[in-house]
């Protein structure tokens, strides 16, 4: 299985705090995502980067790729309290382009 | 539009009803999925239609029944539900770039609450 794991499972930090969470996987991917799920609603896509790609920036996110080690990390700089939510790395597979596989998820609090 | 509708939000149920989920996008998406999510547990895939034709199952009990009826259209039938299924029902759909190209980004909807008692 390719399936990611995420650590830490879960975080909590102070408003305006940094927070970064880990994505590692197990086989060659084309892609990795993240993505946001407020609590019972749905995901909602934040960023894409491809395996030939080692750093991409959206806003306030940072997103690293590292394919020698198989691990991506979701930087959240200067959190607010909306950013409360489980968070999910999911990779795309050489084979098989329409199926995700998602990692177990990192639940983030942002204490105000 | 960047929007997936699913209703109803909420479903509650007995173990020996007939319901359906729907979801509907107007994004002019060719690829649409059903996942399954516990309580903090990720999404599950359940299938795929791409074309409007069944491309994956994930060995789904065949207590679930999908349906691709358009192309903006996909429902989820329901029959004989066991407690366990009771989750979070997810739909999302995505650009379909054809096989062996990079998986695209997936919207999803906000998702249906089910409750089999």
């Amino acid at each position: 299985s390719q399936q990611g794991e995420e650590d830490p499972q879960a975080l909590s930090i102070q408003e305006g705090e940094n927070a970064t969470m880990n994505c590692s996987y197990k086989t060659s991917i084309n892609n990795l995502q993240w993505y946001r799920q407020n609590s019972g609603r749905g995901l909602v896509h934040l960023i894409l980067i491809r395996s030939n790609e080692r750093e991409k920036h959206s806003g306030r996110l940072r997103v690293t790729l590292d394919t020698s080690k198989k691990s991506s990390s979701l930087l959240i700089t200067a959190s607010r309290a909306a950013d409360t939510a489980s968070y999910f790395c999911a990779t795309g597979g050489i084979q098989g382009a329409q199926k995700l596989v998602f990692g177990q998820g990192t639940r983030l609090t942002i204490n105000p | 539009d960047t929007e997936v509708t699913q209703t109803p939000k909420h479903l509650v149920m007995g173990m020996t009803n007939k319901k359906s989920l729907k979801c509907e996008q107007h994004m002019g998406h060719r690829a649409m999925y059903w996942y399954k999510q516990k309580a903090k547990k990720p999404p599950e895939l359940m299938f795929v239609y791409s074309y409007e034709k069944l491309s994956i199952n994930e060995s789904v009990p065949s207590r679930f029944s999908p349906e691709c009826p358009n192309s903006s259209l996909l429902n989820l039938h329901l029959h004989a539900l066991q407690p366990e299924d009771s989750a979070l029902y997810l739909c999302a759909s995505s650009q379909d770039r054809g096989l062996r190209r990079a998986t695209d980004t997936q919207y999803f909807g906000p998702g249906t609450r089910l409750t089999v008692l």
